[in-house]
């Protein structure tokens, strides 16, 4: 079936070190893919998505490219700040992406940042 | 306000007795889902509905049920808590071309 797999945390980082959190996944047809944010005591936020291979995805200076050769979804940003100290969830939609469609998430088991100054 | 509200944000009760959570949302989204996190686990899929007239079981649904009694309302139950359902609780909305917008969590302790 449908599967996230991502790097194990916790990750910590001192402040303006580059960030790399990777992501692949296993999935039949052409799923979408997203990562989403939680910071502490709160929800999942939608950090950014890409849609089909090749996309880059971007948000308040995070990035990541869909790669179907790799079936990866790395998460990178050049510079971290304290303030991304969170969970970093990577996930995929589970079924085709037709016309915008998107079917039910299944998510990676998180990775959690820490920045400390 | 926020798009999705979660009541109540903390809940401990004891074994056997029967839980609703409760989720509105005011973002007019057709779909609504019920997560469970737990550490280390990410987030698992509980119960999701399409619409009003559809429900639909998730990978984790023993042990719970949902009501969807309007658009905006989805409610999830333990009809009897037991303590390996202590867990953070999400309820999310989703629409076609629209990404999932997340409620603030719901923290249940069985004891």
């Amino acid at each position: 079936g449908n599967s996230v797999t991502q790097m194990e945390g916790p990750v910590t980082l001192s402040e303006e070190a580059f960030l790399t959190i990777n992501c692949t996944y296993t999935a039949t047809g052409y799923p979408s893919l997203f990562w989403y944010v939680q910071y502490p005591g709160e929800g999942l936020q939608l950090l950014l998505k890409a849609t089909k291979a090749d996309d880059k995805g971007s948000n308040k200076g995070f990035e990541a490219t869909y790669r179907k050769e790799t079936t990866s979804f790395h998460l990178e940003k050049g510079s971290v700040q304290v303030s991304d100290s969170a969970v970093y969830f990577c996930a995929l939609s589970d079924r085709m992406n037709y016309g915008g469609s998107q079917g039910n998430l299944i998510f990676g088991k998180g990775t959690k940042l820490s920045v400390k100054p | 306000d926020a798009d999705v509200t979660q009541t109540p944000r903390n809940r401990i009760t004891k074994t056997g007795k029967r839980i609703m959570l409760e989720c509105s949302q005011t973002k007019g989204h057709d779909r609504m889902y019920w997560y469970r996190q737990d550490p280390g686990l990410g987030l698992q899929l509980i119960y999701y509905s399409f619409d009003v007239k559809d429900i639909n079981k998730g990978e984790i649904s023993d042990g719970y049920s949902v009501s969807r009694q309007a658009q905006a309302k989805f409610s999830l139950s333990l009809e009897s808590a037991i303590p390996n359902q202590t867990a953070l609780y999400f309820c999310a909305t989703s629409d076609v071309g629209a990404g999932y917008t997340f409620g603030s969590g719901t923290r249940l302790t069985v004891v």
